[in-house]
């Protein structure tokens, strides 16, 4: 049983243009979303995270909107570089619950030059 | 400050070995957390530690997997009896606080092979 979904394996887009990611989740006691970003045979690294409080939180270049009533983020990274090339995995927790963290399987984003 | 530690990075064991994952969290950490990765899939949450207590295992397969994060040195995961659906990469993630999700940072992880 999936909680945290990301449905699109993979993305491709053009130097310069913007990369949207999406994520979709179940569990109504989530309240922190965070997106990672994970380049092979390292471990993730923390990008921008969201609580459910708010319906936008930007940070340079990227940006995550959260809708609560579909359960749904999304990040947008623009302008897109070559160097965001990478997994970006998507991931929740219940403040105040478990400590935990419950991730996506991941979208793997190919910018081209 | 040097980031989460990770050993052996590598580490290929034939069915029926012991495998045993260090990690140190990063100075001033004490809260650690394992997840499993399998090929294809996200991070899987195994188990969460403070110093000396296992405080969240629900993630943890019931036989042959154990943790411990002693008053002194890293905390190690360890798989007795390994099998080949073990293989995975298992990562350790340290905070400095209880649920500070931002400022939770993972190490490069441990590639375990089962042959």
């Amino acid at each position: 049983d999936q909680q945290v979904k990301q449905n699109s394996p993979s993305l491709s887009v053009q130097e310069g243009r913007i990369s949207i990611l999406n994520c979709d989740y179940t569990n109504s006691m989530f309240d922190y979303f965070l997106w990672y970003k994970k380049y092979p045979a390292e471990g993730p690294t923390f990008l921008i995270s969201i609580s459910s409080i708010k319906d936008k939180n930007e940070d340079g270049r990227f940006t995550v909107f959260l809708n609560k009533s579909a359960k749904h983020l999304s990040l947008h990274i623009v302008p897109s570089q070559p160097g965001d090339s990478a997994v970006y995995f998507c991931a929740a927790g219940s403040q105040g619950g478990s400590e935990k963290l419950v991730f996506g399987k991941g979208t793997k984003l190919t910018v081209n030059p | 400050n040097a980031g989460v530690m990770q050993n052996p990075r590598h580490l290929v064991r034939r069915r029926g070995q012991e495998a045993r994952l260090r990690c140190s969290p990063m100075k001033g950490h004490s809260h650690v957390y394992w997840y499993r990765q399998l090929p294809e899939e996200g991070l899987k949450f195994m188990v969460y530690l403070q110093k000396e207590n296992i405080i969240d295992e629900s993630g943890m397969p019931k036989e042959r997997f154990s943790a411990e994060f002693p008053k002194e040195g890293p905390s190690i995961l360890r798989i007795q009896q390994v099998v080949r659906g073990d293989s995975a990469a298992y990562f350790c993630a340290s905070s400095p606080l209880k649920q500070t999700f931002d400022e939770q940072f993972f190490g490069p992880g441990t590639r375990l092979t089962v042959l």
